[in-house]
């Protein structure tokens, strides 16, 4: 079956500008996560969505970062005023729930110039 | 806070050698823990997952979890080059939430 998917693949933006990455996560998944991975390092944890519950969204490293999920299925994740600091890859997970087993997307790289 | 601490290696180890990597974590009542390989440039896959004391074996790849002394190790026996990759140890904390270690690179040398 499909996997999940993230768009686009890489983006390149100026300082200032808004970007928005999108996560389609695999069919049926209740829960959803938005994961930055800079060069070299770990996995930083950004905001996970569970079903119908509020988001947690206390790996959000300022309000610039926000994250919607609509309908239960798609998220975008929003962030204004870009940094030279946000260019990382942002990876995307879901989760059926069982056991918690996360499934990843390919991720975005986000370059910002 | 909680949290999972690994090696960051890198890990060298010569073809056909039994590769070790650990991961150690700070919350006692963690009851479930996730391997993951990570390709340069990829996204993390799952390798195995454990939820109970002792070892969990898969093809090449054994799991051992140790609760008293908190850690959960990851062998790699008869390893290849293909097995150069970074692994990621993480730790469901209840819910939906995991905490990842920051991984080993592992290097198998041909």
């Amino acid at each position: 079956g499909a996997g999940v998917s993230q768009s686009p693949s890489n983006k390149v933006t100026e300082k200032g500008k808004d970007v928005e990455l999108r996560c389609d996560p695999i069919s049926g998944h209740t829960a959803l996560y938005w994961y930055r991975q800079s060069l070299g390092q770990g996995l930083e944890f950004l905001i996970y969505f569970q079903g119908n519950s509020a988001p947690d969204k206390s790996g959000l490293p300022s309000d610039r970062f926000s994250a919607e999920r609509t309908g239960g299925s798609v998220s975008t994740l929003t962030i204004q005023r870009t940094q030279q600091e946000d260019s990382a890859v942002y990876l995307c997970a879901s989760s059926s729930g069982q056991r918690n087993t996360q499934y990843f997307g390919p991720g975005t790289r986000l370059t910002v110039l | 806070q909680k949290e999972v601490e690994q090696n960051s290696g890198p890990l060298s180890v010569p073809e056909g050698a039994i590769a070790s990597l650990i991961c150690t974590y700070s919350d006692r009542g963690s009851q479930s823990f996730f391997w993951y390989r990570q390709y340069s440039g990829k996204s993390p896959e799952l390798i195995m997952s454990i939820y109970s004391n002792g070892d969990k074996e898969d093809g090449r790849f054994t799991a051992q979890l140790n609760k008293a002394s908190q850690y959960v190790s990851l062998l790699i026996r008869d390893s290849q080059p293909s097995d150069s990759a970074t692994y990621l140890c993480a730790e469901d904390t209840g819910g939906f939430k995991t905490i990842f270690g920051a991984g080993t690179r592992l290097f198998v040398k041909a």
